[in-house]
């Protein structure tokens, strides 16, 4: 079946490491995304990683993926207040073409 | 290169209105992609067009439908409006054929319906 799940809510001190989680169901997704969404503002894609990956690193974004047991990490590193807003994983099934199944969302927020 | 753009950004309407809603995909790009969110549903996937075919299509009622056109730009329509159709209603554009692609979202149409 099609899901993913992430934890609602996030919170961290400016400056540390943020680490969001998300599992999967589909073993046979290919691709897996990780979105950001400010208030107000349609979806800004961050990273993708394909399913035969580990690792995937980009400036201050770790993606980790552990296929065996489906979960995606994303780590943001030197975490910013510009970094509060609400992310969101995401996978393509086999088959899909460009349909995205997100999870629910975590809201991050950044305090002092 | 622009964007993806969506039109109108807010609209409100009554209950069996209908109402359609427009994208235009950045340049080149030839699938697109609808999606509705709200609070309690998150974000669930409309329907997706490449070069004017619906490809894929989620699990919403035949009141949903959309079209593609030659120049890619795409239109969702909703008939019989219900409350229940409030929502951000974002269309995605991407380049490729099959997944794995970048897809860039615009900012979303919001729908109230009263």
């Amino acid at each position: 079946g099609e899901d993913v799940e992430q934890s609602l809510f996030l919170s961290v001190r400016e400056g540390d490491s943020s680490v969001i989680n998300c599992t999967y169901t589909d073993s046979s997704s290919t691709y897996l995304y990780w979105y950001k969404q400010e208030p107000g503002a349609g979806l800004q894609l961050l990273t993708y990683i394909f399913s035969n990956m580990d690792m995937k690193q980009d400036q201050r974004l770790t993606v980790l993926l552990n296929k065996k047991d489906k979960h995606l990490s994303l780590r943001i590193a030197d975490t910013q207040t510009g970094d509060s807003a609400i992310y969101f994983c995401a996978e393509t099934p086999p088959y899909g073409y460009n349909k995205l199944i997100f999870g629910a969302g975590t809201r991050l927020a950044v305090h002092p | 290169k622009a964007g993806v753009t969506q039109t109108p950004r807010y609209l409100i309407k009554t209950r069996g209105q209908q109402v359609t809603l427009s994208c235009s995909p950045i340049s080149g790009h030839r699938s697109v992609s609808w999606y509705q969110q709200t609070p309690g549903q998150g974000l669930q996937f409309l329907f997706e067009y490449f070069s004017e075919t619906q490809r894929n299509k989620g699990n919403f009622p035949g009141r949903f439908s959309g079209r593609q056109f030659s120049n890619s730009r795409s239109e969702m329509n909703v008939s019989t409006l219900e409350l229940g159709d409030s929502a951000l209603y974002l269309c995605a554009s991407s380049a490729g054929l099959a997944g794995g692609n970048e897809q860039f979202f615009g900012p979303g149409t919001r729908l109230t319906v009263l």
